[in-house]
């Protein structure tokens, strides 16, 4: 299973774009790369999911380089609500989530 | 329409009892995954159910730990003999297309086990 690199925490200020990468390195043919977003007491929630290229949706954008060895997620404008954790995961259609630490994100006013 | 639920959201036992926690799919989800999560990690895979049968137990530390779903819908998680270790919040998630690329896991709150 390709396993994924990405920074532990990460400050930002609010009405900032955020950006942060995963790096997969090892990342197979038909994986997918997934993002999930979890508040505290909470389970983790769907983000955005891409194979190749951008994708964007209501609530971030993914981008993904030609090579695939990782991907970023763009958050625009965060509010104090988008202090969460962030995981980065690859999916290859094996059924489980392979979660790593995920990145702390803390939005300042 | 309703997420995935689960119960009890906290359950307190003693080292050596037996718990059970349930969980709740999504209406029509055929696929059911429980996850373990500790303080300040993520997410750990226990076991996925395809319908009835278990696709996946690989995340399943130890006999202890199992895990039923008897008609395709509603899963409960059984801990025999608990230990402190198995202090955490263990996680239910649900899914429409299994073995798919674009499929999504949608998660529960959570029940907070903590072992005395």
């Amino acid at each position: 299973l390709a396993k994924t690199t990405q920074p532990i925490s990460m400050d930002s200020y609010e009405g900032q774009e955020v950006n942060i990468t995963c790096s997969h390195n090892n990342i197979a043919t038909n994986d997918y790369i997934t993002w999930y977003q979890q508040f505290p007491s909470q389970g983790p929630r769907f983000i955005i999911q891409g194979y190749k290229t951008k994708v964007t949706n209501e609530v971030a954008s993914l981008f993904i380089p030609a090579d695939r060895k990782s991907s970023t997620l763009s958050l625009p404008r965060v509010s104090l609500s988008d202090t969460a954790v962030y995981y980065c995961l690859i999916y290859n259609q094996g059924g489980k989530l392979i979660f790593g630490q995920g990145t702390e994100l803390s939005v300042k006013p | 329409g309703a997420g995935v639920s689960q119960t009890p959201s906290n359950k307190v036992t003693e080292k050596g009892k037996y718990v059970e926690l349930r969980c709740d799919p999504i209406s029509g989800h055929t696929a059911l995954y429980w996850y373990r999560q500790s303080l300040g990690q993520g997410p750990e895979f226990l076991i996925y159910f395809q319908g009835t049968g278990a696709a996946d137990d690989s995340g399943l530390p130890n006999d202890r730990f199992f895990a039923v779903r008897p008609e395709g819908s509603v899963s409960t998680l059984k801990i025999q003999r608990t230990e402190r270790g198995d202090s955490a919040v263990y996680l239910c998630a649900s899914s429409l297309t299994p073995g798919q690329g674009t499929d999504t896991q949608y998660f529960g709150p959570g029940t907070r086990l903590t072992v005395l």
